[in-house]
């Protein structure tokens, strides 16, 4: 079954400064990565996802990029602020079901 | 805005109690999940659901059931909890088109 590593457990940034988060999956049938925000106390919510078919998407200071060869996808988030402080989770989707990585704090200091 | 709503924030429950936690969603979404989360593990999925009386067992249906009587209404059983179902539970829901809509999670606690 499929596999999805999350790198790293804990990150630490000045504000301003970039993050990325890395994961890798294991299956290539995997066809749509999701990142996810958890805020403390809450569910997550979807920040930004990508289909196996593209290489990189924007929104304003976040990006993901798709490496399919490879098998891992990242997440980058630029000029960092302390509201970016969370818990993100990347995941794969395939043959109707989920997996996850086992998340990323990333703690933004201002 | 799809709206999954978990009934309770938080439960204390005793070791041997049949646990009940209901998750609601007003989009009428096809698919509804409850998944587990740990510091380390990230999310496990307990079980889920296609359709109204339709239920698949995910990775870690051990010690749990679940009902799907209505379409909006998905409930996850814990039978008899043990200390270790001690655990944030997580329901979600989404129609055809993956990406999850999460509820805000039911912090349960069994003593």
């Amino acid at each position: 079954g499929e596999n999805v590593e999350q790198h790293p457990s804990t990150l630490s940034v000045q504000e301003g400064d970039s993050a990325v988060i890395k994961c890798t999956y294991s299956d290539s049938a995997s066809n749509y990565f999701p990142w996810y925000k958890q805020e403390l106390g809450k569910g997550p919510q979807l920040i930004i996802d990508i289909r196996s078919n593209v290489g990189e998407k924007k929104d304003q200071r976040i990006a993901v990029t798709l490496n399919k060869t490879a098998k891992h996808f990242s997440l980058h988030i630029t000029e960092t602020q302390p509201e970016d402080s969370a818990v993100y989770f990347c995941a794969s989707y395939n043959f109707n079901k989920f997996y996850f990585g086992s998340g990323t704090k990333l703690n933004v200091k201002p | 805005d799809v709206k999954v709503t978990q009934s309770s924030r938080y439960l204390v429950k005793r070791t041997g109690e049949k646990v009940f936690l209901e998750c609601v969603q007003d989009m009428d979404h096809e698919n509804m999940f409850w998944y587990r989360q740990d510091p380390g593990l990230g999310l496990r999925l307990i079980y889920f659901s296609y359709d109204v009386k339709m239920k698949e067992k995910g990775d870690i249906p051990e010690g749990y059931s679940v009902s799907r009587e209505k379409k909006e209404r998905f409930s996850l059983i814990l039978e008899s909890a043990s200390t270790n179902q001690t655990s944030m539970y997580l329901c979600a829901s989404s129609f055809e088109d993956p990406g999850y809509t999460f509820g805000s999670g039911t912090r349960l606690t069994v003593v």
